[in-house]
């Protein structure tokens, strides 16, 4: 079974701009994780999606935003990009979120803002 | 709020030493404890979890962690390191209930010298 794959994998963005990062889970999984990691924060979730809803949402502002389409794919915008948005975006995913299950993680998506 | 503290950010050990990393978690409720490892260049990937049962869990690699519900720890351990076990290990936890996310420690970075 191929992994999660994430793309684009390094990205470069300047402030104020807008950033759309994608992921495709594991075949037949359909919850959707996305978690940012910087070296001053560490892993942080930012919200799960299933069958293409909103389940939970970490405590990120406004400007970060995602979907899921059908095919369980999904993605995750952030607006405005400010520099300390420059960090590795992670994507998991699961068969159906529950929290015993094990999350499955991608390459993630670096970003730099400059 | 669920929180992890992984105290020991950066260990390094000789090849065959024994190694214990330390994971605390604060919640007052259920937990679900997993452990992830970052090999270098690699994706997060699951080396044990916990449920309940029997506290002692064993992982791939030859690895284990301890759940101690009175100390709210969950310590992974391997008797005898290689270097190939170099690499970045988080502690984490989700809670039995609505969230569906995965709270992680900071990481602590393992170094193995040959």
């Amino acid at each position: 079974k191929a992994g999660v794959t994430q793309t684009p994998r390094y990205l470069i963005k300047t402030r104020g701009q807008q950033v759309t990062l994608s992921c495709s889970p594991i075949s037949g999984h359909r919850s959707v994780s996305w978690y940012q990691q910087t070296p001053g924060q560490g892993l942080q979730f930012l919200f799960e999606y299933f069958s293409e809803t909103q389940r939970n949402k970490g405590n990120f502002p406004g400007r970060f935003s995602g979907r899921q389409f059908s095919n369980s794919r999904s993605e995750m915008n952030v607006s405005t990009l400010e520099l300390g948005d420059s960090a590795l975006y992670l994507c998991a995913s699961s068969l159906t979120g529950t929290p015993r299950e094990t999350q499955y993680f991608g390459p993630g998506t670096r970003l730099l803002v400059l | 709020a669920q929180s992890v503290s992984q105290h020991n950010h950066h260990v390094i050990l000789s090849e065959a030493a024994s190694l214990e990393l330390g994971c605390n978690y604060s919640y007052g409720g259920t937990v679900n404890l997993f452990w992830y490892v970052q090999y270098p260049g690699q994706h997060l990937q699951l080396l044990l979890k916990y449920f309940s049962g029997d506290p002692l869990v064993k992982g791939i690699k030859g690895f284990e962690a301890e759940f101690i519900k009175s100390k709210f720890s969950f310590n992974l351990r391997k008797p005898s390191v290689q270097w190939s076990d170099t690499a970045e290990y988080f502690c984490a936890v989700s809670s039995t209930g609505s969230a569906r996310q995965l709270t992680f420690g900071s990481g602590t970075q393992l170094t193995v010298l040959p």
